[in-house]
């Protein structure tokens, strides 16, 4: 079935550093893309998403481009803050499969001043 | 309009007891998914209700049961409570193809 692989963390940066994080996926249709943000204690926000390949989704400085190629959904930042310090999660959803969102294990990423 | 809101925030439990989560859903939102986090693990699908219906289903067993009301939200249901059960219950509403928010969640803990 359709799955979600993220690189392990913890991720640890010096604020300003640039920030990746690796996410592939497997599907055999055409999925939907997402990044999520958790926040400590709170529930996921949506940071991000690319509905079809090629798409680049954006926001709050973070981007991510949908590559088919690749299988790929890797998150980047250039420049990180204290504030950015959560878990990230990278998932995919296809409506034509199935009903489910399909998540990674989360990254844990950690900004010091 | 506000967002998802799940009650309680916090719950604690015995091994065999029952429990029930609520959920109720962004307004204009007609299906509600629900989620069950582990610790340190990303969202696990349980199942999805659209119109009052069960519309898809994860791998839990039936003692994982849900309904969703007129009004669109919604109750998880967990009998039987077992102490691989103690995670972080999400619930995620959407409106047709639209992307699905979260909730805050509702933390469980079976001693």
């Amino acid at each position: 079935g359709d799955s979600v692989t993220q690189m392990e963390g913890p991720v640890t940066l010096s604020e300003e550093a640039f920030l990746t994080i690796n996410c592939t996926y497997t599907a055999t249709g055409y999925p939907s893309l997402f990044w999520y943000v958790q926040y400590p204690g709170e529930g996921l926000q949506l940071l991000l998403k690319a509905t079809k390949a090629d798409d680049k989704g954006s926001n709050k400085g973070f981007e991510a481009t949908y590559r088919k190629e690749t299988t790929s959904f890797h998150l980047e930042k250039g420049s990180v803050q204290v504030s950015d310090s959560a878990v990230y999660f990278c998932a995919l959803s296809d409506r034509r499969q199935s009903n489910d969102m399909r998540f990674g294990a989360g990254t844990r990423l950690t900004v010091k001043p | 309009e506000t967002g998802v809101t799940q009650s309680p925030t916090h719950l604690i439990k015995t091994r065999g007891q029952q429990v029930t989560l609520r959920c109720s859903s962004q307004s204009g939102h007609n299906t509600v998914s629900w989620y069950q986090q582990a610790l340190g693990q990303g969202p696990q699908f349980i199942f999805q209700y659209y119109r009052e219906e069960e519309n898809g289903r994860g791998n839990f067993p039936p003692r994982f049961s849900g309904l969703q009301f007129p009004n669109y939200s919604s109750e998880l249901n967990v009998n039987a409570l077992e102490l691989d059960d103690s995670a972080l219950y999400l619930c995620a509403s959407k409106s047709g193809q639209e992307t699905q928010y979260f909730g805050p969640g509702t933390r469980l803990l079976v001693l």
